[in-house]
């Protein structure tokens, strides 16, 4: 079982659209959030961390649920320009400052 | 903003060929990683370093080596290279200090085994 799950998707949209992704991560010691931005055959690019209090960038809400070791990420208004893979990812600072990934969860925001 | 920067950018080789890929982290981070990134798979962790030495080891091959020199670049030494090594190679630097400590990502080294 990987540490952190998410669904693959695609989730297939249209503009404007509101979407949701969650994660979850099997290691309660994890201490550091982040979704990750993904374009084809590009490198992850941080789209944002993820905080207990929840944080929000523009149209993008992210939410970090530690009693149930899950993390979402709200896109609302969606662009066409929002089509990519997102990774969630988790970070253990004291297992050598270690990261995992889930596998990604692709979107296709359509006209 | 300094960036990871990562050479070469794509790199063809024929099967049992040597490969070595650079990576420059960012300044001043202390940790440097090394992933595989297959066609539609998460990027899949290798190595890392912390402050030049071995600090973790994931799924690397034996025939794959790498290390951390004094100027904190870091080196991917891959030996007789197998057609599925074709992969992007990510490094990325991160330090343990800073206030966020997220991961940056180089541009990545796009390998083609023959």
């Amino acid at each position: 079982r990987k540490e952190v799950e998410q669904d693959p998707g695609p989730f297939n949209v249209p503009e404007g659209a509101t979407v949701a992704f969650n994660c979850t991560y099997s290691n309660s010691a994890s201490q550091s959030f982040f979704w990750y931005r993904q374009d084809c055959r590009k490198e992850p690019k941080l789209l944002m961390s993820v905080y207990s209090s929840g944080n929000e960038d523009g149209r993008f809400t992210a939410q970090l649920n530690r009693a149930s070791q899950y993390i979402s990420l709200l896109i609302r208004d969606s662009k066409l320009s929002d089509s990519a893979t997102y990774l969630c990812v988790v970070n253990r600072l004291y297992n050598f400052n270690k990261f995992y990934f889930g596998s990604g969860t692709k979107l296709n925001v359509k006209p | 903003a300094a960036g990871v920067i990562q050479s070469p950018r794509h790199l063809i080789k024929e099967k049992r060929e040597t490969a070595t890929l650079k990576c420059y982290p960012i300044p001043r981070h202390d940790t440097v990683y090394w992933y595989q990134q297959g066609p539609g798979q998460d990027p899949q962790f290798l190595i890392s370093f912390y402050e030049k030495m071995q600090s973790d080891k994931g799924s690397i091959p034996d025939r794959f080596s790498a290390q951390q020199f004094s100027d904190y670049h870091s080196e991917l030494n891959m030996s007789s290279l197998e057609l599925g090594d074709s992969a992007l190679y990510f490094c990325a630097s991160s330090s343990r200090v800073a206030n966020t400590g997220e991961l940056f990502f180089g541009e990545g080294s796009r390998l083609t085994v023959l």
